[in-house]
């Protein structure tokens, strides 16, 4: 099983340049998040959606906007990247019931010169 | 969500078990305690999680003392691919928007 994978891997942006992070699970997760991981940090919820055509705001929302079409996908957009949006960006997915963990991507690294 | 401690740092020699404590003094009855790890430019692995009984699975085993007050991961039989910062996190059970929050954690050193 391929779990949670995340496209690009890397990506580079000038200031002012959009662009979409994809996120995709094959386990048929109901939840989807998206967390940013600054060096030295803690992850911080970015977005997250409950469901198919449903998302919500997280902890540090500004500058990013989500959309959940499918179920199996999360996408990320920056609309106008800022340096301060530079760091490492992680999807993640889980079931909806009881105490089920959540599983990671293994992270989109995104630059912003 | 309850507040864990945990050491910044620990060291373990390959082969031997590493025993990884986590304290959360503040944990309430219906909060669990979920172990991740992430291995430098990975995304967080989940390794386990549980209530109040102890709990094992293939990678590791929880232990929770009896007032839940604190608990130990427990990596049997360390190897170097185990060198990684170690998360305890408390939470409540998966509710929407309900975020895991990722402390300093433990950086474990598996040496050979």
């Amino acid at each position: 099983n391929a779990g949670v994978t995340q496209t690009p891997k890397f990506r580079v942006l000038k200031t002012g340049q959009s662009m979409t992070l994809l996120c995709a699970q094959d386990m048929n997760h109901e939840y989807m998040y998206w967390y940013r991981q600054d060096p030295g940090m803690g992850l911080r919820l970015i977005h997250y959606s409950v469901g198919e055509g449903t998302t919500a705001k997280g902890e540090v929302p500004d500058g990013y906007n989500v959309s959940r079409l499918k179920k199996q996908n999360f996408l990320l957009g920056l609309e106008s990247a800022a340096p301060s949006q530079t760091s490492v960006y992680f999807c993640a997915s889980s079931y909806v019931t009881l105490d089920q963990p959540q599983h990671f991507g293994d992270g989109t690294r995104l630059s912003i010169l | 969500d309850a507040k864990t401690t945990q050491p910044p740092s620990m060291d373990c020699a390959e082969g031997r078990a590493a025993n990884l404590p986590c304290n959360h003094s503040t944990i309430s009855g219906n909060e669990y305690v979920y172990w991740y790890r992430q291995i430098h430019s990975q995304g967080p692995q989940y390794i386990i999680h549980g209530l109040k009984n102890n709990e094992t699975n293939e990678m590791a085993s929880l232990i929770i003392t009896e007032d839940r007050k604190s608990s130990t991961l427990i990596l049997p039989h360390a190897t170097l691919r185990d060198t990684a910062v170690y998360y305890c996190i408390v939470r409540v059970r998966n509710t929407a928007g309900n975020m895991l929050t990722f402390g300093g954690g433990t950086r474990l050193m598996v040496k050979p």
